[in-house]
């Protein structure tokens, strides 16, 4: 079981440019959820999705957009990029909401410049 | 506050216990959950408790909720240098989100 997959693992962007996170999972869970980690900080919730065709904000969601247009994929996508989304993102999945155990990527790490 | 505070390094003996502290903000939690991150890894859930339980014991791991003073803690009996990794303390705060700790790293000294 591949579990939940994150690509890139690595990614330097300039200001301004765009780029999507990809991430699947082969568990067939309902729940999606984009996190980033801020040295020192702890995951901040990005968005999440309850369902194919559902996505909704989380704690921290300018300057990012999601898509879940099946059960297996959930991007991320980041428009005009910032120094201030220099982070460590996350996605996770899980079969239920919070109180369900939920599985992580490896994460990107993400640097703009 | 908001956020879900914990120490942000620990650093024992192998052998000894190791006890990760940690507050919470929600006193209407139902779950509470410890997980490990190890180098280059995502996260994995090591361990929860449901906010009924006083206490919740897990091979090495021990569990112990403080409801009142919205504290909880893991303690690692006989630690390793395996367990070396870093702690992250989580509650639930709605029903489709986690709030995290920043997190905790034990370093586990041989």
């Amino acid at each position: 079981n591949a579990g939940v997959t994150q690509t890139p693992k690595f990614r330097i962007l300039k200001i301004g440019q765009s780029m999507t996170l990809q991430c699947t999972q082969d568990m067939n869970h309902n729940y999606m959820y984009w996190y980033r980690q801020d040295p020192g900080m702890g995951l901040k919730l990005i968005y999440y999705s309850v369902g194919a065709g559902i996505t909704d904000k989380g704690e921290v969601p300018n300057g990012y957009n999601v898509s879940r247009s099946t059960t297996e994929d959930f991007p991320l996508r980041l428009e005009l990029a910032a120094p201030s989304q220099t982070s460590v993102y996350f996605c996770a999945s899980s079969w239920q909401g919070a109180g369900t155990e939920a599985f992580f990527g490896q994460g990107t790490r993400l640097t703009v410049v | 506050g908001e956020d879900v505070e914990q120490s942000l390094f620990l650093s024992v003996r192998e052998g000894d216990s190791s006890v990760i502290n940690c507050t919470y903000t929600d006193s209407s939690s139902t779950y509470l959950y410890w997980y490990k991150q190890e180098p280059g890894a995502g996260l994995q859930l090591l361990t929860y408790i449901f906010s009924n339980m006083d206490m919740k014991q897990d091979q090495r791991l021990t569990v112990l909720l403080n409801k009142k003073d919205k504290h909880l803690s893991l303690r690692i009996a006989d630690t390793q240098t395996g367990d070396s990794a870093i702690y992250f303390c989580a509650e639930v705060y709605n029903n489709n989100d986690m709030r995290f700790g920043a997190g905790t790293r034990l370093t586990v000294k041989p």
